[in-house]
């Protein structure tokens, strides 16, 4: 799987929009961009994940630059209980031998504030 | 409650003394992972078990530790002869394992809330 990187630590007011970036430049075609954070104290939870088109759902948006080289996870209306780490994974489809497991890297730590 | 359970959440044993954790996976899932996660770092893959197959291990699941799930449904983790570097969060996460064809590729993995291991 390949490798991403990720900001430290984030800040974002309450009501605004986050904007978490993340650096895949190694990506490969059939790799896909997964976003799971984890809230103090609980597993981590699924956000999204895109190949190659936008995505949004009900929690967050996608946007995936045109290279795939680097993607960014929107959160469009912050709320306080959205502070938690970010983690941005790559990997491919969990088909075949590919069991699906994760690689976490260190993520980003997002905290929202009042 | 529907979700992936994990028992005990807390543990502390002295080093030495073997420990078991369990995991419940979602009903109908028959793919469960384990994960360990140390302070200040993201989760790293233990091993891996569709049904009650054992189909990977990580090379951090040293002789020491042994994971089963006998009836493709719970699956436990024992650790033997606890030392204090075993002391982490151990994450338990499963999944259909079901193929969705819009977006080529398989369900994701949902994660209990960790069983907390202290060595002492």
């Amino acid at each position: 799987d390949a490798k991403t990187t990720q900001p430290t630590s984030m800040d974002c007011a309450e009501g605004r929009a986050a904007n978490l970036p993340c650096n895949h430049s190694t990506i490969s075609g059939n790799e896909y961009v997964y976003w799971y954070r984890q809230i103090h104290s609980q597993g981590p939870q699924y956000i999204i994940h895109g190949l190659k088109n936008n995505e949004t759902n009900e929690m967050a948006s996608l946007i995936i630059t045109e290279d795939r080289k680097s993607s960014t996870l929107i959160l469009p209306h912050a709320t306080l209980r959205d502070t938690a780490v970010y983690y941005c994974i790559v990997r491919f489809p969990a088909g075949g031998t590919s069991y699906g497991k994760l690689t976490f890297g260190q993520g980003t730590i997002l905290t929202v504030h009042p | 409650d529907t979700g992936v359970s994990q028992d005990p959440r807390h543990k502390i044993t002295k080093r030495g003394q073997n420990v078991t954790f369990r995991c419940d996976p979602i009903s109908e899932h028959n793919r469960l992972y384990w994960y360990r996660q140390t302070l200040g770092q993201g989760p790293e893959f233990l091993t891996y078990f569709q049904n009650e197959a054992q189909l990977e291990k990580s090379r951090l699941l040293s002789d020491r530790f042994s994971a089963e799930r006998p009836k493709g449904s719970f699956s436990t983790l024992e650790i033997q002869r606890t030392e204090q570097g075993d002391s982490a969060m151990y994450l338990c996460a499963s999944s259909l394992g079901q193929r969705d064809f819009a977006k080529h590729t398989y369900n994701e993995q949902f994660f209990g809330p960790g069983t907390r291991l202290t060595v002492l």
